[in-house]
């Protein structure tokens, strides 16, 4: 079974501080996602990257960076945290991109990280 | 860009009862994902659907997706208290970003 895994599942901060959050997947999945979810608004893209040390940019990336140095592993850095970042956020990974490879690009997912900035 | 709009929002049945969630898109989509999430956890892959016209059945959970590929539904028989959770659907979109509807949470009486 895919596991992806989450470095924590609560975390509190103070605003202004610097955020690490990690993923883990043990599958060798090229793509790897960040999205946070909010009540009303869904799952939103933060951004995904498709290969070590690649990076795209999702719908809302502002107040965050990225980095993947290792194929397993996927950070999302909170430079300057904000209140307005206080969310779950939920990592995931999948296989491949093209629609041939039928279901080997569903996404499989962490279990969240709930992140509350005060 | 690629837009999902889930119906309902929410849904509270009757154990037992059939149920049905639908998920619309406002382009043809290459492959519809239906995710469950239970509160505060993770997302679970259910099914995906890619022709038009499949159908697909895993337990009592069937999903289909129109001709057109606009349009998926969920439909949910003899509900149980197990099946209550946030259900999501999914798509890729344009430049590889995979878009989500904004979720249909169902609650399901005893």
């Amino acid at each position: 079974d895919v596991k992806v895994t989450q470095s924590s599942r609560y975390l509190v901060k103070r605003t202004g501080e610097k955020v690490f959050l990690e993923c883990v997947q043990d599958m060798d999945h090229e793509n790897m996602f960040w999205y946070r979810q909010d009540p009303g608004l869904g799952l939103r893209l933060i951004y995904f990257s498709y290969d070590v040390k690649m990076k795209e940019k999702g719908d809302i990336p502002e107040g965050y960076s990225v980095s993947r140095e290792k194929k397993e592993r996927f950070s999302l850095i909170l430079e300057s945290a904000s209140t307005n970042q206080t969310s779950m956020y939920l990592c995931a990974s999948s296989l491949g991109w093209s629609p041939g490879q039928g279901s080997s690009y569903e996404q499989y997912f962490g279990p969240g990280t709930r992140l509350t900035v005060t | 860009s690629q837009e999902l709009e889930q119906s309902p929002q929410s849904l509270i049945v009757q154990e037992g009862k059939n149920l049905t969630i639908n998920c619309t898109s406002s382009k043809t989509l290459y492959g519809l994902y239906w995710y469950k999430q239970k509160y505060g956890e993770g997302l679970i892959f259910l099914m995906m659907l890619q022709k038009g016209g499949e159908e697909k059945s895993h337990e009592k959970i069937t999903a289909k997706l129109d001709e057109k590929k606009q349009q998926s539904s969920l439909h949910i028989t003899a509900s149980q208290p197990s099946h209550a959770g946030i259900y999501l659907c999914g798509a890729l979109g344009n430049f590889n970003k995979f878009y989500f509807g904004s979720g249909t949470k169902l609650n399901v009486k005893p």
